[in-house]
């Protein structure tokens, strides 16, 4: 089984939708969840960046981490067209050893389509 | 205000010619990062400093090596360029020394071996 699974779609939504995107891990010891964004030809972004368990909300994003589940979700509300993007989740452990970096999913690519 | 830079963009190297990829960050952080990007293999960490004066292996450390120049530049040279190493080169910078603390990127080095 991956570190780290992630559907790597392609999913296309309309405009005013609501996008949820996901990824699964099997390492317990995982407790830094990031989610970046990437658009076509450039380095991924950082979007949220959470600590544990629970709901991180900025503006139309939210990010989700159920830690017994070993499932981080990330919603984007009213989506836009410039939302179009893959969306790269990534998390790590906290200290020492191997467990010290960050391991990312392989990514999902999004379109809102107007 | 720029935040990590790399150059070159693109980049088409012969079987066996040597190049250094070169990455600066004017964020004064103190960690860097080299990965690679490959489609359906996601993002590997090839080599990271910790901070100046340290660097240490990733997960694909192998035909790569590494100088932390000073605090902003850290580059990664291929003595021998091989075809499996071509790939999308990203650096990437973060504030801490921790590994598991959010990374910001580069726009990328698009590098063909032929």
């Amino acid at each position: 089984q991956k570190e780290v699974e992630q559907d790597p779609g392609p999913l296309s939504v309309p405009e005013g939708a609501i996008v949820s995107l996901n990824c699964t891990y099997s390492n317990s010891a995982f407790q830094y969840f990031m989610w970046y964004r990437q658009y076509s030809r450039k380095g991924p972004e950082l979007l949220m960046y959470t600590y544990s368990s629970g709901n991180k909300e900025d503006g139309r994003f939210t990010a989700q981490v159920d830690k017994s589940s070993k499932y981080i979700s990330l919603f984007i509300r009213d989506s836009q067209p410039s939302d179009s993007a893959t969306y790269l989740c990534a998390m790590s452990a906290g200290e020492g050893g191997s467990n010290y970096k960050l391991t990312f999913g392989k990514g999902t690519l999004l379109t809102v389509n107007p | 205000n720029a935040g990590v830079t790399q150059t070159p963009k693109f980049q088409v190297l012969k079987t066996g010619q040597s190049m250094t990829l070169q990455c600066a960050q004017d964020m004064n952080h103190n960690s860097m990062y080299w990965y690679r990007q490959d489609p359906g293999m996601g993002l590997r960490l090839i080599y990271y400093s910790a901070s100046e004066g340290t660097t240490d292996k990733g997960e694909v450390p192998n035909g790569y090596n590494v100088s932390r120049l000073n605090k902003r530049e850290f580059s990664l040279r291929l003595e021998s360029a091989a075809p499996s190493q071509t790939s999308v080169y990203f650096c990437a910078s973060s504030a801490y020394r921790q590994l598991n603390q959010p990374q910001h990127f580069g726009d990328g080095t698009r590098l063909s071996i032929l």
